[in-house]
């Protein structure tokens, strides 16, 4: 079955540090995967999927099909990052698709 | 464009209760979606639709009912609430399955 793993719900790191969310998926098929993000008192909203293989807000994530990861970095975490954040797999047809989520991980990031 | 709207924002209901929770988008999407959200755990679906006239079951449909009479519309009806269903809930639209959904603000469902 379809799964996605998030394995740290929190992940607290310095203004200026790197930053790794990890998610790791099982799933049979070819995935199709994305980072939604919510920030505090908003909605949750796309933050980038790997097909588009573009960086958003500093951020990027690569496909590695291997590890069946979709880790999400960034290379200097900024106060403004601080945030929950949901890596989703996509499965089904493309008439049916549904998403499923991890279980999110909030990054704080102090000052 | 207001995007996807949800009422109420929040309520509380007593155990056996019914009630409906609202959705709208005005970005004329054939995608429409409910999911709940349990505390340290990621959304859940409950019910999708392709276009007016058409759902299907998601992963936990069990306790609710959609209809989809339009296109702007996908309300999500509770008809005997139990404590299990105190959930935050999230409705979402999108243009095609493999395409970015936009999310509503969210309904905070408590059961009493």
């Amino acid at each position: 079955a379809q799964r996605v793993t998030q394995p740290e719900k929190l992940l607290s790191v310095f203004k200026g540090a790197p930053v790794e969310l990890k998610c790791n998926y099982s799933y049979s098929g070819s995935p199709e995967l994305f980072w939604y993000v919510q920030y505090s008192r908003q909605r949750l909203q796309l933050l980038l999927r790997h097909i588009s293989r573009e960086s958003i807000k500093g951020f990027t994530a690569d496909l590695n099909k291997g590890e069946t990861s979709f880790h999400l970095k960034k290379p200097f975490a900024q106060e403004e990052d601080s945030a929950m954040y949901y890596c989703a797999l996509i499965y089904g047809s493309s008439n049916t698709g549904k998403l499923i989520f991890g279980q999110g991980t909030t990054l704080q990031v102090k000052p | 464009n207001a995007g996807v709207t949800q009422t109420p924002k929040f309520r509380i209901l007593k155990i056996g209760q019914s009630m409906t929770l609202q959705c709208t988008q005005d970005m004329n999407h054939n995608y429409m979606y409910w999911y709940r959200q349990d505390p340290g755990m990621g959304l859940k679906l409950i019910y999708y639709s392709v276009g007016a006239g058409i759902t299907d079951k998601g992963e936990v449909p069990n306790g609710y009912n959609v209809s989809r009479s339009t296109t702007e519309d996908f309300p999500l009806r509770l008809e005997l609430a139990a404590p299990s269903q105190t959930s935050v809930y999230f409705c979402a639209s999108s243009t095609r399955t493999y395409n970015e959904q936009f999310f509503g603000p969210g309904t905070r469902l408590t059961v009493l």
